[in-house]
């Protein structure tokens, strides 16, 4: 199976920090990767695909890069309603595996 | 508008079974894998299990390989999970989930609310 890594586990940040988190494969994955956003007792959001394309009505101060085994998800200023858990995604091959997620508090 | 919506969860004890059960709207079902995904409580995100939109391919993580059966009827449009031998470990929030893209390994762009799923022993 593939293990998804993320880091960090928890991030403290504040109103209009730039913020980054990463995310490594323990293979190659190519570009099959994903990002989500999950808050208290709701359902995840997708929010990027494909490494780097944003979901329709996704702010542009989200974004992806990377290629191969490690990504990035950056968050460029942020905003209250981005305080959430983040969650890596490959789908590249079966089992489907999720990073461990990454907690974003004030 | 897409709409998923769980249903089916409950409490059982360890060893027994249930069935979750997925109503989907809003698209058309028949095109697009399904699939599970579980959370349990202040864990992170688990695939459990995805079918093809024909209904033919399945595929189950290890964790639930020979325990879980996962299932759908095209005609009504619902997603079945059918989870027997549960433990305590499958004690979790389980959602349906689904994506506007073809293809079995897919991210999912739509999910239901979930629905708790408790296994006590």
């Amino acid at each position: 199976d593939i293990q998804m890594t993320q880091s960090p586990s928890t991030l403290s940040a504040s109103v209009g920090d730039r913020v980054t988190i990463t995310c490594r494969a323990s293979q190659r994955i190519s570009t099959w990767l994903a990002w989500y956003q999950q808050k208290p007792a709701k359902a995840p959001k997708l929010l990027i695909q494909k490494v780097s394309n944003l979901e329709s009505g996704v702010p542009s101060r989200f974004s992806g890069s990377g290629s191969g085994t490690e990504f990035t998800l950056t968050i460029s200023s942020l905003q209250p309603d981005d305080f959430a858990t983040y969650y890596c995604q490959q789908y590249n091959f079966f089992p489907v595996t999720f990073g461990q997620g990454t907690k974003l508090q004030i | 508008e897409v709409q998923l919506l769980e249903s089916g969860g409950g409490l059982v004890q360890s060893g027994e079974s249930l069935r979750l059960s997925c109503a989907v709207s809003g698209f058309t079902f028949s095109t697009y894998a399904m699939a599970w995904v579980r959370q349990a409580p202040g864990k992170g995100l688990e695939w459990v299990s995805t079918i093809g939109g024909s209904g033919v391919g399945t595929y189950y993580a290890g964790s639930v390989k020979g325990r879980f059966t996962i299932s759908r009827d095209n005609s009504k449009n619902i997603l079945y999970l059918q989870m027997n031998s549960l433990t305590v470990e499958d004690t979790a929030m389980y959602y349906c989930a689904t994506s506007k893209t073809q293809g079995v390994a897919v991210p999912w762009d739509y999910w239901g609310q979930g629905a708790l799923v408790t296994v006590s022993s």
